[in-house]
């Protein structure tokens, strides 16, 4: 059972450019979040797509954007890179359903240089 | 949103319990409490969660105080693959999204001396 993957492993970019970032679920997991984790820094979160719908963002500006797919995998779009922007990119999968249960699962991550 | 607070870091002889400790003041009723761990050049992974009972797995038990307001997590023998950076989270369910949301804190990076 393939837990969640991420790719690239690795990206370099420089300041302007545009960056896409995909990401796999858990297989039957439904749900899928999107963190940024600055160098030392706990995740911060991005959003969360469901039934292919944004259904929460956190605190970051619109260059951030993202999709989800009918078989749930889903990408995070950059735009307008800064250099504040390279951290690693962290993708969380769950299955939405009993309170008791839901828990995430996370990928290794794409780590994200901006030049 | 609720915040969690921890200790910025923390050691531990190995073979020893370790005691990572969790505030949460502003948590609501049915915020689940949830703690996961990141080894190096890893992404998190799952340990435990609980919403009021204490709760025991194979990797930990989670103490959670009678008002809610703290937790612990106790690793009852801690190794040396036990050292990692430790977060506490709540999870809580925004009326308006339909799914769940998870605020991660600082966490606590754990050393374990051989």
């Amino acid at each position: 059972d393939a837990g969640v993957t991420q790719s690239p492993t690795h990206l370099i970019k420089t300041r302007g450019q545009q960056v896409t970032l995909r990401c796999s679920p858990k297989s039957g997991h439904d749900t899928v979040s999107w963190y940024q984790q600055a160098l030392g820094q706990g995740p911060q979160f991005i959003f969360q797509y469901y039934e292919e719908e944004e259904r929460q963002r956190g605190n970051f500006p619109d260059r951030f954007s993202g999709h989800q797919f009918p078989n749930y995998s889903s990408e995070l779009n950059v735009n307008a890179l800064l250099l504040g922007d390279s951290a690693l990119y962290l993708c969380a999968s769950s299955l939405l359903g009993d309170s008791s249960t839901d828990t995430q699962y996370f990928g290794p991550g794409t780590r994200l240089t901006v030049l | 949103d609720a915040k969690t607070t921890q200790p910025n870091s923390m050691e531990s002889n190995e073979e020893e319990p370790v005691h990572l400790p969790c505030n949460h003041s502003t948590i609501s009723g049915t915020d689940y409490i949830h703690w996961y761990r990141q080894l190096p050049s890893q992404g998190p992974e799952y340990v435990i969660h609980g919403l009021t009972s204490n709760v025991n797995n194979r990797m930990a038990s989670l103490a959670i105080a009678e008002d809610r307001k703290s937790s612990t997590l106790i690793l009852h023998r801690a190794t040396l693959r036990d050292a990692a950076v430790y977060y506490c989270i709540l999870r809580f369910f925004p009326l308006t999204s339909g799914t769940y949301k998870y605020i991660f804190g600082t966490g606590t990076r754990l050393k374990v001396l051989a």
